[in-house]
C-alpha cells in the first residue's frame, strides 16, 4: 500500500540555519502531497501542498517540490527562526482520498 | 470562522466509564476522521466517515465507536475506556481529496 517515510528527529538547528526535512513516498497513481505543522499544544495545520509532479508548494518561507522521479517531497527553508520549532508531518492523499501520514519530525531551533 | 471544534480539551477518567468526545465542523465537509497521536507512533487513524451514515474503520479502531448522524458532527465514543487509550486525540475534516482541517485536540488520560 501507499506509504510515507520521513527523516527521524529531533532535528536541532541554530537560528538562521538552512533546513531540510526529507520525505519520500511510495504510491500507486499520482497522489497529492502535503506538509503539515503542529506547534506545541495545538492541532495540525496545513503548511503547503503540491498536487502534481514538478509543482512547488510554498508558505511562510518553506518550500517543497513534488519530485516524481525520486518520489520525494523534501521540506526546505533558507533561514529558520525559533518560532519554527514544531513537529512537521509529510502526508499523501491516496486513491481512496485517505491521508497517509509520515511519523513526523520534531524540529528544535536554538537561538 | 471556519473551524473544527473538539470537546473537551482535557479529560481524566477511570477505567470502564463510558465517555464521548465531540467533534463539530462548520465547513460543510463530507469527510471526517479521528486520529490518535502517541509519542514515537505519529498519527494513527481510528475511524473515518465519507458522509452522513457512512463510517469505516481506520488503522486502530478497537475499543472505539463513532457515528455520523449529521454532516457537521462526528463524535468519538469509548464504551469502556482502558489505560492503553490514554492519548492525544484529533478530529479532522475535509472535502474529499483536499487538505484536512484539524481540531485543537483532546488529551485523554484513563486511570
Amino acid at each position: 500500500g501507499d506509504s510515507v517515510t520521513q527523516m527521524e528527529g529531533p532535528v536541532t538547528l541554530s537560528e538562521e540555519a538552512f533546513l531540510t526535512i526529507n520525505c519520500t513516498y511510495t504510491a500507486t497513481g499520482y497522489p497529492s502531497l502535503f506538509w503539515y505543522v503542529q506547534y506545541p499544544g495545538e492541532g495540525l495545520q496545513l503548511l503547503l501542498k503540491a498536487t502534481k509532479a514538478d509543482d512547488k508548494g510554498s508558505n511562510k518561507g518553506f518550500e517543497a517540490t513534488y519530485r516524481k522521479e525520486t518520489t520525494s517531497f523534501h521540506l526546505e527553508k533558507g533561514s529558520v527562526q525559533v518560532s519554527d520549532s514544531a513537529v512537521y508531518f509529510c502526508a499523501l492523499s491516496d486513491p481512496k482520498y485517505q491521508l497517509i501520514w509520515g511519523a513526523g519530525t520534531k524540529l528544535i531551533i536554538k537561538p | 470562522e471556519a473551524q473544527v471544534t473538539q470537546n473537551p480539551r482535557y479529560l481524566i477518567t477511570v477505567t470502564g466509564k463510558k465517555l464521548t468526545v465531540t467533534c463539530s465542523q462548520n465547513m460543510n465537509h463530507e469527510y471526517m476522521s479521528w486520529y490518535r497521536q502517541d509519542p514515537g507512533l505519529g498519527l494513527r487513524q481510528i475511524y473515518y466517515s465519507m458522509n452522513v451514515e457512512v463510517t469505516d474503520k481506520g488503522d486502530v479502531p478497537e475499543g472505539y465507536k463513532v457515528s455520523r448522524k449529521e454532516k457537521r458532527n462526528f463524535p468519538l465514543i469509548l464504551e469502556s475506556p482502558s489505560p492503553n487509550q490514554t492519548s492525544l486525540y484529533f478530529c479532522a475534516s475535509s472535502f474529499v481529496g483536499a487538505e484536512a482541517f484539524f481540531g485543537q485536540g483532546t488529551r485523554l488520560t484513563v486511570v
